[in-house]
């Protein structure tokens, strides 16, 4: 139990170009999901809150105009990173709290964004 | 902002032989976890600990809450090629703000 997917694995797109990132919480319900931002070599960056039904909350000098977040259900969480440019090449992750469950959070795969 | 201190920064050790990893910190928080990631994968789930004192085995892995609230530890026993990875530690304070503060991450290298 406690599988996160995410997809695409990885994407390569054009400078200037919009990617879509979903995350799905397979086998149980998430009211809030994570989005975090991994450079190589280094820890997770948490980039914002996302909670089913309402707006995501950002962290500090995270672009909410630059990266979108939609919970539009229990189970799927989107990430759209507009107006892609080289700097946002990054892996990035989501994790999913589930309902009923204690405080842990379950991360998906990730994804690899490559931005030319 | 809460901070977790995470040591060593990188291990190398020789297969059959226990490792110890650590994190501190100066706040308080409600739920420790543990956490391994291998290159380009997300973090898998090691260990979650609830309670203060909490010792908790998963395997050939235990990991324990300090008392204090401020710390905890994971020790991997008669380790092996494929424990090699980055591992992390990760701290939540509770209440609302279910966000997760990271540790650095410990490189783990078994020489077999």
């Amino acid at each position: 139990g406690a599988v996160v997917s995410q997809h695409p694995s990885r994407v390569i797109c054009k400078s200037g170009t919009s990617v879509k990132i979903e995350c799905r919480s397979l086998d149980f319900q998430a009211t809030t999901m994570f989005w975090y931002r991994q450079f190589p070599k280094q820890s997770l960056m948490l980039m914002a809150t996302s909670n089913e039904g309402s707006k995501a909350t950002y962290e500090q000098g995270v672009e909410k105009d630059k990266f979108l977040i939609n919970h539009a259900s229990l189970t799927l969480s989107t990430l759209t990173v507009t107006s892609a440019h080289p700097e946002d090449s990054s892996f990035y992750i989501c994790s999913a709290r589930a309902v009923s469950g204690q405080e842990t959070q379950y991360f998906g795969p990730g994804t690899r964004l490559l931005v030319l | 902002g809460q901070q977790l201190n995470q040591s060593p920064q990188s291990m190398f050790i020789q297969e059959g032989e226990d490792v110890s990893m650590n994190c501190t910190s100066s706040s308080i928080f409600n739920t420790w976890l543990w956490y391994k990631q291998d290159p380009g994968e997300g973090p898998v789930l090691l260990i979650a600990l609830y309670k203060a004192g909490e010792l908790t085995s998963n395997g050939r892995l235990t990991a324990q809450f300090g008392i204090t609230r401020k710390d905890s530890f994971l020790n991997i026993s008669a380790s092996i090629p494929s424990d090699v990875g980055i591992y992390f530690c990760a701290a939540q304070g509770g209440g609302s703000n279910y966000k997760l503060t990271f540790g650095k991450g410990t490189l783990l290298t078994v020489n077999p």
